[in-house]
């Protein structure tokens, strides 16, 4: 089976632009999480998509959101990009109904730089 | 606030030693604990620890779980160059429509040859 495949793999924004990530999980799972990944803070949930619906979300802000097609791929999308935005982004799929019941597969990262 | 602390921040060890990597977790409603070395990207997961199973081997790596403690090692025998990685704990938090995973910071290894 293919692994989670995520575009770009690279990206530089500018501060005030908007920018959107694209993932694509493995066949047949339909959760899908995205992350930020930071020196300082390490890493942290963003949100999760099961069945095109947010199920669940972390602590940022409005301006990071997200939506999940019918075949499972997922975007995230992030406005208004600050420069504390440039981190290495994760997406993770897992295949089951309950997501913290399965351990989750990541792909490899979109690096986003905002200058 | 659940939260998931890992020890040391970074480790060089030499080709052959033991190393053994440390997490402790404060979460409200313990679900699992889950290990994953970070090599370049992708996290790659590692074990699940869970109430029914808090004893995890596989080859030279293995994991224990006390939940009494709140605490969970993860071993590393006769270490090679290729473990060289960030080893990352995580564990499940939140209630409904609020579940998400806590990583630690993780554990930045490096083995010399």
């Amino acid at each position: 089976k293919a692994g989670v495949t995520q575009t770009p793999r690279y990206l530089i924004k500018t501060r005030g632009q908007q920018v959107t990530l694209s993932c694509s999980p493995i066949s047949g799972h339909r959760s899908v999480s995205w992350y930020q990944q930071t020196p300082g803070q390490g890493l942290q949930f963003l949100f999760e998509y099961f069945s095109e619906t947010q199920r669940n979300k972390g602590n940022f802000p409005g301006r990071f959101s997200g939506r999940q097609f019918s075949n499972s791929r997922s975007e995230m999308n992030v406005s208004t990009l600050e420069l504390g935005d440039s981190a290495l982004y994760l997406c993770a799929s897992s295949p089951g109904l309950n997501f913290l019941s399965y351990e989750q597969y990541f792909g490899p990262g979109t690096r986003l730089t905002v200058t | 606030e659940d939260k998931v602390v890992q020890s040391p921040l970074s480790l060089v060890v030499h080709e052959g030693d033991t190393v053994t990597l440390n997490c402790s977790y404060e979460v409200t409603n313990f679900r699992s604990l889950l290990w994953y070395k970070q090599e370049k990207k992708a996290p790659t997961f590692l074990f699940m620890l869970t109430s029914s199973g808090i004893e995890k081997k596989s080859g030279r790596l293995s994991s224990i779980l006390d939940k009494k403690e709140l605490f969970s090692i993860l071993n590393i025998t006769a270490t090679q160059t290729g473990d060289s990685a960030i080893y990352l704990c995580a564990v499940p938090s939140g209630g409904s429509g609020t579940y998400k995973y806590i990583f630690g910071t993780g554990t930045r290894l490096k083995v010399l040859a």
